[in-house]
């Protein structure tokens, strides 16, 4: 996974305390993306940036915030936690067209 | 709304024979289709995409197929070894849209 890690990789939390998820390329790539992925859901974006400070809503950004100030660095952020978060989070890169260039995953468990 | 899918949530394979993984689409507008393998514990990877204007695209070992008539994508994979063993997502984008949207996905696995 070169070229792009998460932090913390697994994490368990309790309901109602803010998490923040970390994503960092070493690539200067200018797309980022975070998903969850869900049994029977596959990948549902969360949100995505463009740019830095340049960020726009996925298909299921509701409870999530994203930051960029710096091109290497795109973090998510769970205001207060709820179980319906529980879920592992993917961050991506755009290498291309059409290839996307996914992290190791971050495993969030809220209880 | 639009969405893609996949015909088959499993599919069992015998070691070296070849195998078959289907994907429908209705965004009659995407423009690209791409194939990604996930294993387990690990993120997806990038395997191949074709164009829009394509019907056919070969790699190492992996073939895509692309009939727009009926909306239909499949992933050819020849000579299947243990390390095929993954969940395989089909996914699109629209020229201009940098977003991709994935299928579910298929658990293939491949019998010794």
């Amino acid at each position: 996974d070169a070229g792009i890690t998460q932090s913390p990789r697994h994490k368990v939390t309790e309901t109602g305390t803010p998490v923040t998820l970390r994503c960092h390329q070493t690539e200067n790539h200018r797309y980022m993306y975070w998903y969850r992925q869900d049994p029977g859901h596959g990948l549902r974006l969360i949100h995505y940036s463009y740019g830095v400070k340049d960020t726009d809503k996925g298909e299921v950004s509701d409870g999530y915030s994203v930051s960029r100030s710096k091109t290497e660095d795109f973090l998510l952020t769970l205001e207060s936690a709820t179980s319906s978060q529980t879920s592992v989070y993917f961050c991506a890169i755009s290498r291309g067209l059409s290839e996307q260039y996914f992290g190791p995953g971050t495993r969030l468990t809220v209880t | 709304g639009e969405s893609v899918g996949l015909h088959l949530p499993t599919l069992s394979v015998q070691e070296g024979d070849n195998s078959i993984i289907n994907c429908a689409y209705s965004n009659s507008a995407s423009d690209y289709f791409i194939w990604y393998k996930q294993e387990s514990g690990k993120g997806p990877q990038f395997i191949i995409d074709i164009r829009s204007n394509m019907d056919k695209r070969q790699g190492q070992r992996v073939t895509v197929l692309l009939n727009k008539t009926v909306k239909h994508l499949s992933l050819q994979i020849a000579a299947t070894q243990p390390g095929d063993s993954a969940v395989y997502f089909c996914a699109e984008r629209e020229d201009g849209n940098e977003k991709l949207t994935f299928g579910t996905g298929t658990r293939l696995t491949i019998i010794p």
